[in-house]
């Protein structure tokens, strides 16, 4: 069965450091990979997703295959970037849904 | 156009009384996705809606909840017997069709169970 990992529940980072927020997913086949972000008293959202290979807000997130993972990268961290962050995975097959990871929090401190 | 909506948006409920919470999906979604979101904690999916097909309730926690959707339109979520543990938010998601398209979510029902 298809498996979404986020090892960080937490992740503080300094403004205008790196940040990295780790994804590791588990499906034989070709997967769909999505980053879904929710800010404080905001609607959960997508970010970004594989396919349109396109940054937003200055992150980025490759798709590793041999590695497994999705993971999110942004080369210098803002306070604005503060929200929980979930990676999630789909396949094409018409009975599947969308896998969630359980998310991780990132806290920017100024 | 309308995003997703979802009634009431707070809810509160004395311990063992049912409680029903709705959901109206964006007009044309065939997928529709209920979960829970406990206070800090991340998004546990609950029931999986997909058109005609047989819904996916493997996410439910107990048998005193259970869902509903009419065609391809509104859900219902009913929690009977309501318990503490069930305070959570309660988020609906709809999407184009299953899977690969992106999710749109609702805002949410905060549902606090005294």
């Amino acid at each position: 069965a298809q498996r979404v990992t986020q090892p960080e529940k937490l992740l503080s980072v300094f403004k205008g450091a790196p940040v990295e927020l780790k994804c590791n997913y588990s499906y034989s086949g070709s997967p769909e990979l999505f980053w879904y972000v929710q800010y404080s008293r905001q609607r959960l959202q997508l970010l970004l997703r594989h396919i349109s290979r396109e940054s937003i807000k200055g992150f980025t997130a490759d798709l590793n295959k041999g590695e497994t993972s999705f993971h999110l990268k942004k080369p210098f961290a803002q306070e604005e970037d503060s929200a929980m962050y979930y990676c999630a995975l789909s396949v094409l097959n018409r009975d599947d849904k969308i896998i969630f990871g359980k998310g991780t929090r990132l806290h920017i401190l100024p | 156009g309308a995003g997703v909506s979802q009634s009431p948006s707070n809810k509160v409920t004395e311990k063992g009384k049912d409680v029903e919470l709705r959901c109206d999906p964006i007009s044309g979604h065939t997928a529709l996705y209920w979960y829970r979101q406990r206070l800090g904690q991340g998004l546990e999916f609950l029931i999986y809606f997909q058109g005609n097909s047989a819904p996916d309730k493997s996410g439910l926690p107990s048998d005193r909840f259970s869902a509903e959707r009419t065609g391809e339109s509104v859900s219902t979520l009913t929690i009977q017997r309501t318990q503490q543990e069930d305070s959570a938010v309660y988020l609906c998601a709809s999407s184009l069709a299953q899977g690969v398209y992106e999710q749109y979510f609702g805002p949410g029902t905060r549902l606090t169970v005294t």
